[in-house]
């Protein structure tokens, strides 16, 4: 079954630089969430998108946007970046509301 | 917003035990999953379980809404049980996307 794709996979990148980070929901989701997990810490909620609307807004830094687009894919921009954004990012799609989540494998970004 | 606490934190077991998770949340929920994060990072899905009671292998979950708990029963477990397993919920009500994450349970299952 396709699953969610995230891409890169890894990304290296220095202080004050820019990232762009990819997400493909499974077909048929129009909901995609994502999320920034630092090392031995929870995933927190940075930003969701509902057919092609934001949904809802966390703890998401006013240096990052984010939108989806027509196909229903999501990009997430980073720009300014910090030693403190070396992190994982997930993203995750359903389909509707409240209904089950499922995660791709996320993108390990270091920055250095 | 909402609260997610998980107990325990951390848990070791000795191979074939079985051993008991919980997840509490401090408002009503239309969504609550169960998901093991294992050690390269990948959160898989273990459960969808706004309420009621549900078996897959040696999992099992129970939520019950009324009282704001969620339980992971895992038994017979086995080393690749080992990792982080996190419950997640979406508050009740509103038209919201949000799932929040819980503090985590990290498991160390040892031969």
């Amino acid at each position: 079954a396709a699953g969610v794709i995230q891409s890169p996979r890894h990304l290296i990148k220095e202080k004050r630089e820019t990232a762009t980070l990819k997400c493909y929901p499974i077909p048929r989701h129009d909901t995609v969430y994502w999320y920034q997990q630092g090392p031995g810490q929870d995933p927190q909620f940075l930003i969701s998108f509902y057919e092609k609307m934001q949904s809802d807004k966390g703890s998401i830094p006013d240096r990052f946007s984010a939108q989806q687009f027509s196909d229903y894919h999501s990009e997430l921009n980073m720009s300014s970046l910090e030693l403190g954004d070396s992190a994982l990012y997930f993203c995750a799609s359903s389909s509707g509301r409240h209904t089950e989540a499922f995660f791709g494998q996320g993108t390990r970004l270091t920055v250095v | 917003g909402i609260q997610v606490e998980q107990s325990p934190p951390d848990l070791i077991l000795q191979e074939g035990a079985n051993s008991t998770l919980r997840c509490n949340f401090s408002d009503s929920v239309n969504n609550l999953q169960w998901f093991h994060q294992n050690p390269w990072g990948q959160l898989i899905n273990l459960f969808y379980i706004p309420s009621g009671t549900k078996q897959n292998g040696r999992l099992s979950a129970t939520t019950v809404a009324t009282e704001r708990y969620s339980l992971l029963y895992i038994s017979s477990s086995q080393t690749t049980d080992s990792g982080v397993y996190f419950c997640a919920v979406e508050r009740h009500g509103g038209a919201t996307n949000k799932l929040i994450f819980g503090t985590g349970t990290l498991l160390a299952v040892q031969p």
